[in-house]
């Protein structure tokens, strides 16, 4: 049981470059979360899915973009990629919302 | 819009003294969730404790334990002797109730253990 695995755990983008954040959970977990933390803070809410193909936003989804075909997988795509995405972005997942949400290792994502 | 204040950047604490960190929070809400997070230097962030704000008795969680204090709307942490292992940043989080998804946290107190 390898819990919320992500890849990759680093990645340095160059400007408009775009990429996909990946991240699995083999809990069986409908619910599944994207976040984002910024240094010296905390984490902050990108986009959340309550189950295959039902997404929806957070606080700050502005030049995100989410999918979730399958009850496993939730990616993260990053298209025209800005220096203010520059962060370490977390996948969690939960069974329903007065449950735990279990955090990925995260991913260290700098954009120069 | 929920907020949450952790009003304290960096504690630290000696090898096996009790620390308490601090939270308060923001909400005209009734129904709601607490939580503390622990980040250690491997960025996974870890459940240490969660508190339902229905529940006048206070979590306790082996060495963790909280004071809630509902009026107030503070949610203050307790480290009994505190481990090496302790060392972290520690984020507290707000959870509206009712189907609610976003977690909202605080800044993080970063706890330093001197051996």
């Amino acid at each position: 049981n390898a819990g919320v695995t992500q890849t990759p755990k680093f990645r340095i983008l160059k400007i408009g470059q775009s990429m996909t954040l990946q991240c699995a959970q083999d809990m069986n977990h409908n619910y599944m979360y994207w976040y984002r933390q910024d240094p010296g803070m905390g984490l902050k809410l990108i986009y959340y899915s309550v189950g295959a193909g039902i997404t929806d936003k957070g606080e700050v989804p502005n030049g995100y973009n989410v999918s979730r075909s399958t009850t496993e997988d939730f990616p993260l795509r990053l298209e025209l990629a800005a220096p203010s995405q520059t962060s370490v972005y977390f996948c969690a997942s939960s069974t329903g919302t007065l449950y735990e949400q279990y955090f990925g290792p995260g991913t260290r994502l700098t954009v120069t | 819009a929920q907020t949450v204040t952790q009003s304290q950047p960096e504690m630290s604490v000696q090898e096996a003294e009790t620390v308490t960190l601090s939270c308060t929070y923001d909400t005209s809400e009734s129904d709601y969730y607490l939580f503390w997070y622990k980040q250690p230097p491997s960025r996974q962030m870890i459940l240490v404790i969660r508190q339902e704000a229905y529940k006048q008795q206070n979590a306790t969680e082996n060495r963790f334990s909280v004071n809630f204090q509902k009026a107030a709307k503070s949610f203050s942490l307790k480290i009994s002797d505190s481990q090496l292992g302790d060392a972290a940043m520690y984020f507290c989080a707000y959870r509206r109730g009712k189907g609610a998804q976003k977690l909202v946290f605080g800044q993080g107190t970063r706890l330093t253990i001197n051996p």
